[in-house]
């Protein structure tokens, strides 16, 4: 059972634009919501993360969106450059138990055109 | 948040014979994970590995393929054994602290020939 759906798979953005990638979720056990960029080669780097607690959280140039009526979250990044043009992973997991594993989605992969 | 040296960080092996990848944490951490990544996917979960109990398995992972130590507080190893192509993928370490910060070490890229 996929616990952490995301998309698109893939997206292709102009520079300057605005890159938008969508993950929704089922577990509502969840109360931690990371997104990982990766490049490759490289392993995953922890981009910016969210807890339900709030709705918003940006950090420089990427906006993490929550609603969790909706069991949805998603990843914003503004004026997206070239060196944006990585994979994106988000994911999930019940970070006060004392699992702690983390549930990826699929993966979305970022190409930012000059 | 924690620091992960992972090693080899590539290998090219033949069939049937078996892999150790280490991973060392620049401090003490109560629970390591491993992760697999096949080409061109997303993460998927092996195991969890606490110091000084027995490792927890995912569906669809067992001991004898993927055996794990976790003989400290910052090292652990994991084995890939009796190897066919189908192992051929990057395996990531990952480690949490200070509640909810993940950290990835580099991977290793396995080819199994």
């Amino acid at each position: 059972q996929q616990q952490v759906k995301q998309s698109p798979q893939s997206l292709i953005v102009q520079k300057g634009g605005i890159s938008i990638i969508n993950c929704a979720y089922e577990n509502t056990a969840f109360d931690y919501f990371p997104w990982y960029q990766q490049f490759p080669g490289k392993g995953p780097a922890l981009l910016i993360a969210i807890r339900p607690d709030v709705s918003e959280k940006k950090e420089g140039r990427f906006t993490i969106s929550f609603n969790k009526s909706a069991k949805q979250f998603s990843l914003h990044i503004m004026d997206s450059q070239p060196g944006d043009s990585a994979t994106y992973f988000c994911a999930a997991s019940k970070g006060s138990s004392n699992t702690g594993k983390l549930i990826f989605g699929q993966g979305t992969t970022l190409q930012v055109k000059p | 948040s924690a620091v992960i040296s992972q090693k080899p960080s590539r290998d090219i092996c033949q069939r049937g014979t078996s892999l150790t990848i280490q991973c060392q944490v620049d401090s003490q951490v109560t629970m390591m994970f491993w992760y697999r990544q096949q080409p061109g996917q997303s993460l998927t979960l092996i195991a969890t590995a606490n110091q000084g109990s027995e490792a927890t398995y995912e569906s669809g992972f067992v001991i004898d393929k993927f055996p794990i130590s976790r003989p400290n507080l910052t090292f652990s190893t994991l084995t890939v054994s009796n190897m066919s192509p189908e192992d051929s993928s990057i395996y990531l370490c990952s480690t949490q602290r200070g509640g909810y910060g993940y950290t990835f070490g580099s991977g290793t890229r396995l080819t199994v020939v």
